[in-house]
């Protein structure tokens, strides 16, 4: 069974680059879109990115120039830097798998960062 | 920005059957195919509807989708208490080049 787990720091300042990491066990990161995608408290999901099986990756258009998505297969795991952070940045960040970009079908519990001084 | 349009709220009693919309366009639910969500209370969401109607193994026949050129809609019949939550619908959008989500729907089982 496939599970994602996401760690990092759960507070971040303003203007500092929020980083976290997506670990994933009972499979291999291949052949799938791994993806972040976060949600504000109380609101809707809003999609970050995906990072594609070969290494393509494709961001939302509106966090385009803040957003990086990498992999590290030797620890199984893909990883999101978000900079220059603001409070709007504020989210339950979670990871997520799918065989397709929209369907992800396996996530993690997802983690709160708080963006604040 | 495009964006996928969703009632902020249905309700239902329970037995019945209830549907929730998901409105799109030409360049994301009139090419592409149509997700749903569920995500209860506190958790992560979980993919309910991928590909025309089809379910992961465990969303039981009750929740059944539909789509008819920019729209799309859940259905859920025998509705159950269990299903009070919120609804999200996703899909592609081509002109984004990326997912876009609804709004979501929170639905209550009254």
């Amino acid at each position: 069974q496939v599970q994602l787990q996401e760690s990092g720091p759960g507070l971040v300042k303003p203007s500092e680059t929020l980083s976290l990491t997506c670990t994933v066990s009972g499979g291999s990161i291949s052949r799938y879109y791994w993806s972040w995608i976060r949600q504000p408290p109380g609101k809707g999901l809003e999609w970050i990115g995906y990072l594609y099986y070969g290494g393509s990756t494709n961001y939302n258009p509106s966090l385009k120039s803040r957003v990086t998505i990498s992999v590290d297969t030797s620890k199984n795991h893909f990883s999101l830097r978000l900079s220059s952070v603001t409070a709007a940045d504020t989210a339950v960040y979670y990871c997520a798998r799918g065989a397709e970009a929209a369907g992800l079908d396996y996530w993690g519990q997802g983690t709160l960062v708080t963006v604040s001084s | 920005q495009s964006v996928l349009t969703q009632p902020p709220s249905a309700s239902g009693t329970p037995g019945q059957r209830v549907t929730i919309s998901c409105s799109g366009s030409s360049s994301s639910i009139g090419s592409n195919y149509v997700y749903w969500y569920q995500q209860l209370p506190g958790t992560a969401p979980k993919l309910l509807i991928y590909r025309n109607n089809q379910r992961p193994s465990g969303v039981p026949d009750r929740f059944s989708d539909s789509k008819s050129v920019t729209s799309a809609s859940l259905a859920i019949s025998g509705l159950r208490s269990e299903d009070e939550a919120d609804y999200y619908c996703a899909a592609w959008d081509d002109s984004l080049s990326g997912v876009i989500f609804g709004g979501g729907t929170k639905l209550t089982v009254l």
